[in-house]
């Protein structure tokens, strides 16, 4: 059984389409995350939920909305998408919002998203 | 700001030979420090971490990272590479509610 699943695996469109990209967490965990990894293996993240409550929201453009319908499921959907979006987009969990980064974060497998 | 530097982009070692990734750390107070996998194609993998206590942290896959304040420290060890430790290595630190990663250390094993 999987444990963090995203789709789709791979998305190429073209620049000023909108897309999401989904994620769903069958751990029973309370917060979820979204990174991005660049062309460079730069891994830095965007977005964190717990609960469907959004806590951590770095510096990303307003373009990037994170969604989380319900705790197992945190989507990621993008406006207006530009050339430099185009990167790996992964998706974590963990257990427990409070014990924060010293909680083991689970990865999905990654979203490659190309931009043309 | 915390960072994590990994000064060696790619590795190459033998197979059965020993392994040392380095990871450089900047934080002001006692570090959370992480060692994560990325097989092809694959989501990360928590290979092991460090809180507090002893300063040698075994983990999975027969891996062990040291923990060396006084160099600002946390190197990843393996004695003895398989070709299946192929992969992309990466350090993090914790802050705040977050991982900061390191750029990543490419690992390439010759037969």
């Amino acid at each position: 059984d999987t444990a963090v699943s995203q789709t789709p695996k791979y998305l190429v469109t073209q620049m000023g389409n909108d897309k999401s990209i989904k994620c769903e967490q069958n751990l029973g965990h309370d917060t979820m995350y979204w990174y991005k990894q660049d062309s460079k293996k730069f891994l830095k993240i965007m977005f964190s939920y717990n609960n469907k409550e959004l806590i951590i929201n770095e510096t990303v453009p307003n373009r990037f909305s994170p969604k989380s319908p319900d705790k197992a499921h945190l989507n990621l959907h993008i406006n207006s998408l530009e050339l430099g979006d185009s990167a790996v987009y992964f998706c974590a969990s963990s257990q427990d919002r409070l014990a924060g980064f010293q909680e083991t974060q689970y990865f999905g497998p990654g979203t490659r998203l190309l931009v043309l | 700001a915390q960072s994590v530097t990994q000064p060696d982009i790619h590795i190459t070692v033998s197979e059965g030979a020993s392994l040392e990734l380095r990871c450089n750390y900047s934080y002001g107070a006692t570090p959370y420090l992480f060692w994560y996998v990325q097989s092809p194609g694959q989501g990360l993998q928590l290979l092991l971490k460090y809180f507090s206590g002893d300063t040698l942290v075994q983990g999975i896959k027969g891996f062990e990272a040291e923990f060396k304040r006084s160099q600002s420290s946390f190197n990843l060890r393996k004695p003895s590479v398989h070709w299946s430790d192929a992969a992309e290595y990466f350090c993090a630190v914790g802050s705040g509610q977050k991982l900061v990663f390191g750029q990543g250390t490419r690992l390439t094993i010759n037969p």
